[in-house]
């Protein structure tokens, strides 16, 4: 069965730290994707990748950066981590169909 | 960027009742999706719709991709507990899978 596996389930991080997000799939694909969920607001694309080293900016990209120097691994970066940056960030991986999505980060920022 | 609008935001229904849900958009899209997120965990493909008209059925589940390309609905037969959770819309236009979603629909199922 296909995985994309995201290294925590929760985090809690101070103000102005640097976040790293991972992220992780099994499925060889080239397409992947970093979301933030919050209520009442669905998913908001932050950043996207088609291939190793190459990543786009998505609807909400300000205050992220990504990197993915392997085809399995796409990590999510905050620079400075903001409060307004507390949310639930899912990664999600694509072939020819629909996503699949790991389990979620849930991330709060004190 | 593109907006979808699905409805509605909440749904509260006995165990057993069928539910309805549906997305519009401003915008055409080529692929209509539908997901569902457990409490804790990320969005599941429900279904997937390629085609204006497409009619699809995944078990108690149908979907409808709208004749306008703008909007598609889901429905659910004879819903049961576990049916509760966030339903998602989503559209796309590339095979790349940049997708755009709705808010959610989030249902409760009363036994």
């Amino acid at each position: 069965d296909v995985k994309v596996t995201q290294s925590s389930r929760y985090l809690v991080k101070r103000t102005g730290e640097k976040v790293f997000l991972e992220c992780v799939q099994d499925m060889d694909h080239e397409n992947m994707f970093w979301y933030r969920q919050d209520p009442g607001l669905g998913l908001r694309l932050i950043y996207f990748s088609y291939d190793v080293k190459m990543k786009e900016k998505g609807d909400i990209p300000e205050g992220y950066s990504v990197s993915r120097e392997k085809k399995e691994r796409f990590s999510l970066i905050l620079e400075s981590a903001s409060t307004n940056q507390t949310s639930m960030y899912l990664c999600a991986s694509h072939r020819n169909y629909g996503y699949t999505f790991g389990s979620g980060t849930r991330l709060t920022v004190v | 960027g593109q907006q979808l609008n699905q409805s509605p935001q909440s749904m509260f229904i006995q165990e057993g009742e069928d539910v309805s849900m549906n997305c519009t958009s401003s915008s055409i899209f080529n692929t209509w999706l539908w997901y569902k997120q457990d409490p804790g965990e990320g969005p599941v493909l429900l279904i997937a719709l390629y085609k204006a008209g497409e009619l699809t059925s995944n078990g108690r589940l149908t979907a409808q991709f709208g004749i306008t390309r703008k909007d598609s609905f889901l429905n659910i037969s004879a819903s049961i507990p576990s049916d509760v959770g966030i339903y998602f819309c989503a559209g796309k236009n590339t095979n790349a899978g940049k997708s755009t979603f709705g808010d959610g629909t989030t249902l409760t199922v009363k036994p």
